[in-house]
């Protein structure tokens, strides 16, 4: 198994450029999550999906945009990219069963963003 | 707002010494993972627990759920064990989404 994956692992942008974050994992999770972590801050969550087709709001949504057409991926879409959403941006995902809160989660390697 | 503290914040230390790191935080949870960030970025998950101790290896982990506060323990520590370790709470709920704590940074030095 790869595990999660993610690319790019570093981009640089322009302010008002868009991009989007690729995230996948082939471990038939249903739960996966994106989350920015910023220095002197812990790791925040900008939205997350409980399976195909559903996603919602984490805590930090704003600016960004998800959508979960299979099990497998995950994209994190920035429309307008700005220097506040300069960031390391890590993809994660467990299996999503009941017992959700005591499962292990497995996180991607990360996204380096810089937005000029 | 659910609240997570770890502390220290840093921490350097000698090869061979016990390491104890803190993590408190404000309401009841679910479950609290201790999660281990390495140099080069990458996130792993070490432990979770909803009551009690684990142990792998070198490192042991505990709960005190009355006392909302876990500490993770590294024995006759190694250089290879720097790096930041967090804590993450799970407040519950059926997302069962996690509250990161903002990590300690720990140096072994040989």
């Amino acid at each position: 198994n790869a595990g999660v994956t993610q690319t790019p692992k570093f981009q640089v942008l322009k302010t008002g450029q868009s991009m989007t974050l690729q995230c996948a994992q082939d471990m038939n999770h249903e739960y996966m999550s994106w989350y920015r972590q910023d220095p002197g801050m812990g790791l925040r969550l900008i939205h997350y999906s409980v399976g195909a087709g559903i996603t919602d709001q984490g805590e930090v949504p704003n600016g960004y945009n998800v959508s979960r057409s299979t099990t497998e991926d995950f994209p994190l879409r920035l429309l307008s990219a700005a220097p506040s959403q300069t960031s390391v941006y890590f993809c994660a995902s467990r299996l999503g069963t009941v017992a959700g809160p005591q499962e292990t989660q497995y996180f991607g390697p990360g996204t380096r963003l810089l937005v000029l | 707002k659910n609240e997570v503290e770890q502390s220290p914040q840093n921490l350097t230390a000698q090869e061979g010494e016990f390491i104890t790191i803190n993590c408190s935080y404000s309401v009841g949870i679910s479950a609290l993972h201790w999660l281990q960030q390495h140099p080069g970025g990458g996130i792993v998950s070490l432990f979770m627990l909803s009551s009690g101790k684990k142990k792998h290896g070198r490192l042991i982990a505990t709960i005190n759920i009355q006392e909302k506060h876990s500490s993770l323990h590294i024995t006759a520590s190694h250089p290879r064990d720097s790096a930041v370790y967090i804590c993450a709470p799970n407040y519950g709920g059926s997302q069962g989404n996690l509250i990161f704590g903002k990590g300690t940074k720990l140096s072994v030095k040989p």
